[in-house]
């Protein structure tokens, strides 16, 4: 069936190191993905998204790369900091119509002092 | 602070049990989603709502029911409870306009525990 999933469950990184959180997904048909970064106790917060028109997409800090040919999506952190510290969650666009977004599993990324 | 709020914060209830979460979304959003997040499941798409009607359904049970008033609040019902309806409902709103309207913005969520 229809899945959004990561390859890695944890990372820890040191701190100023840039961190890669990566998403597979499956429906070939998704046409928008977005990230989200959710910390202890809070709802989800969105940071970046892409369209499947796009293969990179650039933000403060961030940077998304979409790979179509492989479903592949990925999150760039650059210079991560303490405050990084979250759960990262890939969701996928499912329809056309309304917003059916499919959410994959979340990688919680760990920042080391 | 997103501008999504939700009530209550928490919410403890008996198996059988019916309970209404309430989420008031931003200023100005139509739209209105509901997610529940447990530990086996991960976030999961229950509902969408835009301007009081309903537009996209994803895993909602049928014990679950959901509406959006005109003053776009919205209202998730949950009855009969068990004890895997236990988890994190979030509610978030997304703003109108072709450029914005998949950036969902969440609300602080209710966790709700069934005994």
């Amino acid at each position: 069936g229809e899945s959004v999933g990561l390859h890695l469950p944890t990372l820890s990184v040191q701190e100023g190191d840039n961190s890669i959180i990566n998403c597979a997904y499956s429906n070939s048909a998704s046409d928008y993905f977005i990230w989200y970064k959710q910390e202890s106790g809070k709802g989800p917060q969105f940071i970046i998204d892409i369209r499947s028109n796009m293969d990179k997409r650039q933000g403060q800090r961030v940077t998304v790369l979409l790979n179509k040919t492989v479903k592949h999506l990925s999150l760039q952190i650059a210079a991560t900091q303490p405050g990084d510290s979250a759960v990262y969650f890939c969701a996928e666009k499912k329809s056309n119509y309304g917003q059916n977004f499919v959410f994959g599993p979340g990688t919680r990324l760990s920042v080391l002092p | 602070d997103s501008g999504v709020t939700q009530t209550p914060k928490h919410l403890i209830t008996a198996t059988g049990q019916r309970v209404t979460l309430r989420c008031s979304p931003r200023s100005g959003d139509l739209s209105v989603y509901w997610y529940q997040q447990s530990l086996d499941q991960g976030l999961q798409f229950l509902i969408q709502y835009y301007n009081g009607e309903e537009r996209a359904k994803g895993n909602i049970l049928e014990r679950f029911s959901a509406q959006q008033f005109p003053d776009l609040h919205s209202e998730l019902n949950l009855s009969s409870l068990e004890l895997g309806d236990s988890a994190l409902y979030f509610c978030a709103s997304s703003p109108t306009g072709s450029g914005r309207r998949y950036e969902q913005y969440f609300g602080p969520g209710t966790r709700l525990t069934v005994t």
